[in-house]
């Protein structure tokens, strides 16, 4: 069965520094892996996604995941941290085939970007 | 705009008085969701639809009920609301299966009491 893990329901990070969301998915067929993010009060809103081809994938508002299959892994990145970019983070996992179709999600990551 | 839209934003209710929380996509989306986001869980998928009545099961969909007679809405029903079912949902439309983007209304925060 297809699954994901975020490591760490909360992440502090000062403005200007690094950010970086763990994200580790299990498939047995290639996956197609999503980062969402959701502001207060508001739905999720697609940061970036892989399917095939480049494992680097940049998205909206300078943030970047790199696929690494033998590690499992989608982490999530962004150089130096905004404040507006405080937030909760949620990994995502598409399965679907079938009578199937639906995003299989992670407990989500809250970022807190400290002054 | 492209947008889903779910009514209410906001409602607080009590045990076994059925309720309908409305969901419309303007996007001529085929597939339609709803997800229900509750602490530490991350969010569950409830129901869905893949096209005008086509619906199935989701992971979590004891006690709610769904129909999709119209391709631009997919309501959400509760026809005996529990304190249990007290969570957050989103309503999530796209275009196609795996791997395309869904695109989620604002929420729907509902209180059982």
């Amino acid at each position: 069965a297809q699954s994901v893990t975020q490591l760490g329901s909360h992440v502090s990070v000062s403005e200007g520094a690094l950010v970086l969301l763990r994200c580790n998915y299990s498939s047995s067929v290639p996956p197609y892996l999503f980062w969402y993010v959701q502001y207060p009060n508001q739905g999720l809103q697609l940061l970036l996604k892989y399917t095939t081809g480049a494992t680097l994938v940049k998205g909206i508002n300078g943030f970047e995941a790199e696929f690494k299959k033998s590690e499992t892994s989608f982490h999530l990145t962004k150089p130096s941290a905004h404040m507006s970019d405080a937030a909760e983070y949620f990994c995502a996992v598409s399965v679907y085939g079938g009578a199937t179709n639906k995003l299989i999600f992670g407990t989500g990551t809250l970022l807190a970007v400290q002054p | 705009e492209a947008q889903v839209t779910q009514n209410p934003r906001y409602l607080i209710t009590v045990t076994g008085k059925k309720l309908t929380v409305t969901c419309s996509q303007n996007m001529n989306h085929e597939y339609m969701s709803w997800y229900r986001q509750d602490p530490g869980l991350g969010l569950r998928q409830i129901y869905y639809s893949m096209n005008v009545e086509v619906t199935d099961k989701g992971d979590v969909p004891e006690g709610y009920k769904v129909s999709r007679k119209e391709k631009r809405n997919f309501p959400l029903i509760l026809e005996s609301p529990s304190p249990n079912q007290t969570s957050l949902y989103f309503c999530a439309s796209s275009r196609d299966r795996g791997n395309t983007e869904a695109f989620f209304g604002q929420g729907t925060r509902l209180t059982v009491v």
